[in-house]
């Protein structure tokens, strides 16, 4: 069965510090997804991917990069966090036009 | 631009009764249509998509869904939920062959016993 695992699945950062999050896919997907959830807004897509070494903006990039060092592997990355990108983080994959796999979240509070 | 909106946030049916969430989109040319589910603290599962064809189309656990490119809906349905229905529903939709797929806010479902 097709699989997206995230770790960590909680995470504690300090306003200023570094985060990564990551994400992995068994599915063998070319594309994969960071979105963010927040109450009122849904989901909303931070950066994406169509194959390794690829990462694209979606539409609130802005204090976030990503790494697609591989086809399983999509990394978000915050490298100075602050109290706002305090959220749900959900990785996806899929391919071009098909349903997506969400992972299980990851829970971020930047204090 | 591209978008996809449920106009309700919160919809409580009773256990047993029938079920009628909303999803309009925008979008040029018909796009694929799908509707998630997001259980508590969950990530979102497929329930059911759109490609073309047949514009009422079957999903998991007794749920469908109707295309209707006249009134660019695709609204999803139950003929009756189960207290275990009650969780976030999207509805989404990209474009052929895009990568991006456009969500809706989401409406929380909750069944009263």
């Amino acid at each position: 069965e097709a699989a997206v695992t995230q770790s960590p699945r909680n995470k504690v950062a300090v306003t200023g510090g570094k985060v990564t999050l990551s994400c992995n896919q068994t599915n063998n997907h070319n594309n994969m997804y960071w979105y963010r959830q927040d109450t009122g807004h849904g989901l909303r897509l931070i950066h994406y991917s169509y194959g390794a070494g690829s990462t694209e903006k979606g539409d609130i990039p802005d204090g976030y990069k990503a790494s697609r060092p591989s086809q399983e592997n999509f990394s978000l990355i915050l490298e100075l966090a602050t109290p706002s990108q305090t959220s749900v983080y959900f990785c996806a994959s899929g391919d071009a036009g098909n349903e997506q796999y969400f992972g299980p979240g990851t829970r971020l509070t930047v204090l | 631009a591209q978008s996809v909106t449920q106009p309700d946030a919160r919809v409580t049916v009773s256990e047993g009764a029938s079920l009628q969430l909303r999803c309009k989109y925008s979008y040029s040319g018909t796009p694929y249509l799908f509707w998630y589910v997001q259980y508590q603290r969950q990530g979102l599962q497929l329930l059911l998509k759109y490609y073309s064809g047949d514009p009422v189309v079957q999903g998991v656990n007794g749920f469908e869904a109707e295309f209707s490119k006249s009134d660019s809906s695709f609204h999803l349905r139950k003929a009756s939920v189960h207290w275990s229905d009650s969780a976030v529903y999207f509805c989404a939709a990209s474009s052929t062959g895009g990568y991006k797929v456009v969500f809706g806010s989401g409406t929380r479902l909750l069944v009263s016993p």
